[in-house]
């Protein structure tokens, strides 16, 4: 089945600073990548996500970018804010059953 | 405002108690999930079920078992609690159709198993 690692556990930054969470995968055929939020006490969050067929995609601050070939993907948060602050995970989906293999968390802090 | 809702937000059982956790939603998806999250570890899937009549084990199933009660109503159930199912659950949703991949999570239930 799908394995997804994620790098790093913690992150801290200032805030102004970008922040950079990689994740790779091992399912060539994963063809759905999501990232979620996950603010302290609450549920899961969609931020942002990205199919196979495209290389980057942008949302205001937050930007992800996959590289098919390496089978990896990382999240791009620019002009850090103290809301930012949260635990972030990301996923990949493949299969006929469309499952989310999700990355073991990034705890993101950013620094006033 | 469309949601995932689950009941009870908290609980606390013992060993070897039965529970049930459950999940309504009213987004109109047909693909419903359950999975757990432990510190360190992610989300972890333990069923799916992609209509009434449609159940899947997941990653970790042992201990678990799940009902489909109507499209918008998912059941978890541990036949026998022990302590290290304690964790958050949380239920997620997505579709409809075979297109969407989008997963919509719940609230989460904080089990505790003594």
């Amino acid at each position: 089945g799908e394995n997804v690692e994620q790098h790093p556990s913690t992150l801290s930054v200032q805030e102004g600073d970008s922040a950079v969470i990689k994740c790779t995968y091992s399912d060539s055929a994963s063809n759905y990548f999501p990232w979620y939020k996950q603010e302290l006490g609450k549920r899961p969050q969609l931020i942002i996500d990205i199919r196979s067929n495209v290389g980057e995609k942008k949302d205001q601050r937050i930007a992800v970018t996959l590289n098919k070939t390496a089978k990896h993907f990382s999240l791009h948060i620019t002009e850090t804010q103290p809301e930012d602050s949260a635990v972030y995970f990301c996923a990949a989906s493949s299969g006929s059953a469309r499952q989310l293999t999700f990355g073991s968390g990034t705890q993101l802090t950013v620094l006033p | 405002d469309a949601d995932v809702t689950q009941t009870p937000r908290n609980r606390i059982t013992k060993t070897g108690k039965r529970i049930m956790l459950e999940c309504s939603q009213t987004k109109g998806h047909d693909r419903m999930y359950w999975y757990r999250q432990d510190p360190g570890l992610g989300l972890r899937l333990i069923y799916y079920s992609f209509d009434v009549k449609d159940i899947n084990k997941g990653e970790i199933s042992d201990g678990y078992s799940v009902s489909r009660q109507a499209q918008a109503k998912f059941s978890l159930s541990l036949e026998s609690a022990i302590p290290n199912q304690t964790a958050l659950y949380f239920c997620a949703t997505s579709g409809p159709g075979t297109v969407t991949d989008t997963q919509y999570f719940g609230p989460g239930t904080r089990l505790t198993v003594l």
